[in-house]
């Protein structure tokens, strides 16, 4: 079956940096995406990666390693706003997402 | 503003009526779809419109029913729903349907059968 797997929640302090794992078994690889949902409101796009490596926009970077089937997300400065559930996806071969539950980001001051 | 719109935002509604979820997307794209997301479970797909065409149906119950008239509008028509159909139900849309392409998400359905 198919399965994304990254840790139900997370606790950080304001300023510090945190990174959200996330390993993936599908069938199938086309890109591997990064979402923020804070409660109550819609998931909202962060990241794409589909080639190996590390891509940084601003305060977020997402790492992918795709011979792994592994991915994080490593978010620096941590602000109050950043608690929010982070939501990882990946494409499959019948270009379908397949979602992860996501990982409840706290943020403590 | 994400540029998608979902109306109701919040409804209730009994195992014997009948309602609709509309969803509306004002970002030119050609690919819509229906999630159900539930507390503690990954987002569940539920159908992909392509240019008006389904493009997949993930074994959902005939109870619900998708219509897309146009590339802008789609539409989840519910009948005889069971209590554990309670749940946000999202809309989202991309430029197309296709692997990098990402989603914008509406504000969603907040869904309550009693």
């Amino acid at each position: 079956g198919q399965n994304i797997d990254q840790p139900t929640e997370m606790t950080a302090t304001e300023g510090a940096i945190v990174q959200i794992n996330c390993t993936y078994q599908t069938s199938g690889f086309n890109g591997l995406f990064w979402y923020q949902q804070h409660a109550g409101e819609a998931p909202t796009f962060l990241s794409y990666n589909v080639l190996d490596g590390l891509e940084e926009k601003g305060r977020f970077s997402s790492f992918l390693s795709r011979s792994k089937g592994y991915s994080y997300l490593l978010l620096k400065e941590l602000q109050m706003k950043d608690s929010a559930s982070y939501l990882c996806a990946v494409t499959d071969s019948n270009y379908q997402l397949i979602w992860g539950a996501g990982t409840k980001l706290i943020i403590k001051p | 503003e994400t540029g998608v719109t979902q109306t109701p935002r919040h409804l209730v509604m009994g195992m014997t009526n009948k309602k609709s979820l509309k969803c509306e997307q004002h970002l030119g794209h050609n690919a819509m779809y229906w999630y159900k997301q539930s507390a503690k479970k990954p987002l569940e797909l539920m159908f992909v419109y392509s240019l008006e065409e389904r493009v997949e149906n993930n074994s959902v119950p005939s109870r619900f029913s998708p219509e897309c008239p146009n590339s802008s509008h789609l539409f989840l028509h519910l009948h005889t729903l069971q209590p554990e159909d309670s749940a946000l139900y999202l809309c989202a849309s991309s430029q197309e349907h296709g692997a990098s392409y990402e989603q914008y998400f509406g504000p969603g359905t907040r869904l309550t059968v009693t």
